[in-house]
């Protein structure tokens, strides 16, 4: 089976301006979710999407958003960026949502913002 | 709330020594903790897990056993290689909040 993909792997971007991250999970998994890492504050939860519907949300302000598509495809967008928002942005799929779940990491999108 | 607390590194080895990496967890009940390794420009690796207490979970040599008298999931291997070099990271599932939570992340080198 392939492994999770996500698109672009590098972006660079400016302050004030928006971003849209893809993400497309292992085939027949369900749910993905979205983690931010950075050197400072390491990796943190931003949101979980199963079956189309967000099931979970990390405490990201409203600039951060996401949704998942039928075929379980996800992307994610960030609005009027800030310089903080550089980061690391990784994907996990999941067969399914809970703990008994393994998830399956991208190799993420390195954004960049200036 | 529930948190991962991990030995600080960088940890420096010679090849064939023998690892541990400490991990300790505070959580509400009992939820599955996981061994992750991120390779240089990669995403995240699985490593190991373990759903529940005195569980050993296991792969490519590592090994880590869920104790909940010390709430602890220790990472150990007892012959390392150049190629184990990366940096690993202890997890635990909360199931509140629906989400993985991380340690911060242990950097290991190994020298041939």
């Amino acid at each position: 089976k392939a492994g999770v993909t996500q698109t672009p792997r590098y972006l660079i971007k400016t302050r004030g301006q928006q971003v849209t991250l893809s993400c497309s999970p292992i085939s027949g998994h369900r749910s993905v979710s979205w983690y931010q890492q950075t050197p400072g504050q390491g990796l943190q939860f931003l949101f979980e999407y199963f079956s189309e519907t967000q099931r979970n949300k990390g405490n990201f302000p409203g600039r951060f958003s996401g949704r998942q598509f039928s075929n379980s495809r996800s992307e994610m967008n960030v609005s009027t960026l800030e310089l903080g928002d550089s980061a690391l942005y990784l994907c996990a799929s999941s067969p399914g949502t809970g703990g008994l779940y393994e998830q399956y990491f991208g190799p993420g999108t390195r954004l960049t913002v200036t | 709330g529930n948190s991962v607390t991990q030995m600080e590194g960088p940890v420096t080895l010679s090849e064939e020594a023998f690892l541990t990496i400490n991990c300790t967890y505070t959580a509400t009940g009992y939820p599955s903790l996981f061994w992750y390794v991120q390779y240089p420009g990669e995403g995240l690796q699985l490593l190991l897990k373990a759903t529940k207490a005195d569980d050993k979970g296991s792969n490519k040599g590592f090994e880590a056993t869920y104790r909940k008298e010390t709430t602890s999931f220790h990472l150990e291997k007892g012959s390392v290689q150049v190629s184990d070099s990366a940096v690993y990271f202890c997890a635990l599932y909360d199931n509140q909040g629906g989400k993985l939570i991380f340690g911060q992340g242990t950097e290991l080198s190994v020298k041939p």
